[in-house]
């Protein structure tokens, strides 16, 4: 079993400031990384797929970087929509999500 | 637009078996190479998969529920379902339904993650 640890697990951020959110697999998933971002009520929402491409209707200010055992969701000027839970998930093997984070307003 | 809808009992008695249909709409769950999966989330919690079905009927569970988990599909209704036996109130969670979508690998797996969810239904186990 992989093991996808994120971190922190509670980010504060000031609107219009750079969001940097971690996930580490236990073992190498190569670029088969995927990011969601889940509001309180709702369904998790695709962002990043293949560890860096945006999905469909994703803005730019969302960017995934990384491969192997390390990877990265940066927003680089958090609007107000985007305050929020967001979750890893690997797919090299069954899938599995890490335990989220939450971004939170400072 | 392809839509998910996840339907069934919200409450389940402990030790009986949970049943839940997810209905697909905007598209046949026959066409293209999708794994129709089932995700659950306690409250509060994180997301854990329970398993997928494809079109031809092969499944996969999580190995941790595998035991108690069946994954089938009516591709007549457009409809896949899951049961889960032997429940607890550890299975007390909201259950979605998702769509894989992915590509096959050197090794011919499919790996996959989830581009579209049903919007979730809670059900809770409880006497």
């Amino acid at each position: 079993e992989i093991v996808m640890t994120q971190s922190p697990a509670t980010l504060s951020v000031s609107p219009g400031e750079r969001a940097t959110l971690s996930c580490r697999a236990s073992q190498s998933v190569s670029s088969n990384l995927a990011w969601y971002q889940q509001k309180p009520g709702q369904a998790p929402r695709l962002l990043i797929y293949g560890a860096s491409t945006r999905a469909t209707g994703i803005p730019a200010r969302f960017s995934g970087s990384g491969s192997g055992t390390e990877f990265t969701l940066t927003i680089s000027s958090l609007q107000s929509e985007d305050f929020a839970v967001y979750y890893c998930q690997q797919y090299n093997n069954w899938p599995q999500f890490g335990q989220g984070t939450k971004v939170e307003i400072k | 637009q392809v839509q998910l809808q996840e339907s069934g009992p919200g409450l389940v008695k402990p030790s009986q078996t949970l049943s839940l249909t997810c209905t697909v709409s905007g598209g046949s769950i026959s066409s293209g190479s999708y794994y129709w999966s089932w995700i659950r989330q306690p409250a509060g919690k994180g997301l854990e998969w329970i398993g997928r079905i494809y079109t031809s009927g092969s499944t996969n569970y999580n190995p941790s529920l595998k035991s108690r988990v069946t994954i089938s599909v009516d591709t007549s209704k457009n409809q896949f379902s899951l049961k889960l036996s032997s429940v607890t109130a550890a299975d007390t969670a909201v259950y979605y339904c998702a769509r894989g979508m992915g590509y096959y690998d050197s090794s011919g797996y499919y790996l996959y993650y989830f581009d579209y969810w049903g919007q979730g239904t809670l059900v809770t186990v409880s006497s």
